[in-house]
């Protein structure tokens, strides 16, 4: 119940395509929804983060969609770019950020 | 933003020391930091939670007698890893809890231990 899943595992995009990737949980008590972007040998950096009162939030290219019925959400990278290849980690909170799971990671490659 | 930085970057050290990696919150204060491993192609690993001026929580299965944490100020954690081995090389990465509205994670860049 604690469990992020997130899919695909990798991911290819031609340049200017939508990059989508996917999580779930179960675990109704989270609150708070961020996504990491991380590059070889460097540490994950907040890319964006979604609360569940609201359905969508945008950020330039990059958008959170959050279906709270279905336990889902997905980033969306619009006009990829091969700056964005990178891996990307979903995450849930609760408790006040004390607790985050993450998911196992997508690795994203934007094609030139 | 937030910044926080991990110190050194890359350690070498030989079978049997201990080396220590700090973790500092640049521009902000952090009652809570957290400390995570990750091997080659996974996902972070939480290894233990840091509470400035009280003991680390440990994640199950993570030694504390091996993982030394210690969170002296608002600032500033440490974790020392004692008697290292070839099997604790791996990427250390720190985060700190900055709160407020959204209670945000913000990590370190990480610092790869490599024990010979």
């Amino acid at each position: 119940q604690q469990q992020v899943k997130q899919s695909p595992q990798s991911l290819i995009v031609q340049k200017g395509g939508i990059s989508i990737i996917n999580c779930a949980y179960e675990n109704t008590a989270f609150d708070y929804f961020p996504w990491y972007q991380q590059f070889p040998g460097k540490g994950p950096a907040l890319l964006i983060a979604i609360r569940p009162d609201v359905s969508e939030k945008k950020e330039g290219r990059f958008t959170i969609s959050f279906n709270k019925s279905a336990k889902q959400f997905s980033l969306h990278i619009m006009d990829s770019q091969p700056g964005d290849s990178a891996t990307y980690f979903c995450a849930a909170s609760t408790g006040g950020g004390f607790k985050t799971i993450f998911g196992a990671g997508t690795r994203l490659f934007v094609k030139a | 933003g937030a910044v926080v930085s991990q110190h050194p970057s890359r350690v070498i050290c030989k079978s049997g020391t201990s080396v220590k990696i700090e973790c500092r919150s640049l521009d902000f204060q952090a009652t809570t930091m957290f400390w995570y491993r990750q091997f080659p192609k996974q996902s972070l690993m939480l290894m233990a939670t840091s509470n400035e001026g009280s003991k680390a929580t440990y994640e199950q299965g993570v030694e504390k007698d091996k993982f030394l944490i210690n969170h002296a100020s608002l600032t500033l954690s440490t974790l020392t890893v004692t008697s290292a081995h070839p099997e604790d090389s791996s990427f250390y990465i720190c985060s700190a809890l900055k709160t407020g509205r959204t209670h945000e994670q913000y990590f370190g860049p990480g610092t790869r231990l490599t024990v010979t």
